[in-house]
C-alpha cells in the first residue's frame, strides 16, 4: 500500500523560515510534488521532484532523498499570505498513474 | 491558456439522489484525475482517465462512476447518494498522467 505521512500542523513567523517534512512509503516511485492549498480554494502546483537534491524556485525549495523515502519543503522569508494547508503527494511507478497525497501540514504564520 | 473548469461549483442533493459533475481540463491535456476531499480523509483518488480509458481507479465503491470524452471532458457521476458523500470533489488534468496535475476550483457537494 502506499503510506504518506507529514506534520499536522505548524505554526511560524513572519519573516522566518520553516521546513515541512513528508515521509512516504509506496510501491514504486515515479516523482514526489508539493501542492499549496489556502482554506476553500484547490490545490494549486509548487514544486516537483524526481531526483536526488534541492529544487530552489524563489522562495520555496524542495528536497528529496529517494533511498530514505523523505521530501521537505523550506519556506523562506514567511509571508502571512503563506498561511496554508501544504501537500505532499507522490506518484507511484509500474504503471499506475495514481497521484497519492498526504493529509497535508496546515501552516499557520503570525506576525 | 484558462485552467481547469468545474460546473456546478456548489450543490444540495438529497439521500438517494444521483448526482453528475463535469469537469473541463486545460486545452490540449488530456489526461483527467478526480478527487474527493473530505476534513477527516484528506486528498483521496478517485479516478483517472486518459485518451477517454479510465486507467486506475481508487478504493470507492461503485457508486461512484466517471467517463471521458473524445475532448478530453470529462464527468463523474454518484448514484444513490449518502450522506458521508458530502465532499469537495476536485478534478485535475496534466498533458498526461506521469505529468504535474493542475486543479479545478471543485464542485463543493452537500448531501442532506
Amino acid at each position: 500500500g502506499q503510506n504518506i505521512d507529514q506534520p499536522t500542523e505548524m505554526t511560524a513567523t513572519e519573516g522566518a523560515i520553516v521546513q515541512i517534512n513528508c515521509t512516504y512509503q509506496t510501491s514504486g516511485f515515479n516523482g514526489l510534488f508539493w501542492y499549496q492549498q489556502h482554506a476553500g480554494e484547490a490545490p494549486t502546483f509548487l514544486s516537483y521532484n524526481v531526483l536526488d537534491g534541492l529544487e530552489e524556485k524563489g522562495r520555496f525549495s524542495s528536497f528529496l532523498s529517494r533511498s530514505k523515502g523523505y521530501s521537505y519543503l523550506l519556506l523562506k522569508e514567511l509571508q502571512m499570505k503563506d498561511s496554508a494547508s501544504y501537500l505532499c503527494a507522490v506518484l507511484p511507478g509500474a504503471g499506475s498513474y495514481q497521484l497519492t497525497f498526504g493529509k497535508g501540514t496546515k501552516l499557520s504564520v503570525i506576525p | 491558456k484558462a485552467g481547469v473548469t468545474q460546473t456546478p461549483r456548489y450543490l444540495i442533493k438529497t439521500r438517494g439522489q444521483q448526482v453528475t459533475l463535469s469537469c473541463s481540463p486545460i486545452s490540449g491535456h488530456r489526461s483527467v484525475s478526480w478527487y474527493q476531499q473530505t476534513p477527516g480523509q484528506g486528498l483521496q483518488f478517485l479516478f483517472e482517465y486518459f485518451s477517454e480509458t479510465q486507467r486506475n481507479k481508487g478504493n470507492f465503491p461503485g457508486r461512484f462512476s466517471g467517463r471521458q470524452f473524445s475532448n478530453s471532458r470529462s464527468e463523474m457521476n454518484v448514484s444513490t447518494l449518502e450522506l458521508g458523500d458530502s465532499a469537495l470533489y476536485l478534478c485535475a488534468s496534466s498533458t498526461t498522467p506521469q505529468e504535474t496535475q493542475y486543479f479545478g476550483p471543485g464542485t463543493r457537494l452537500l448531501v442532506l
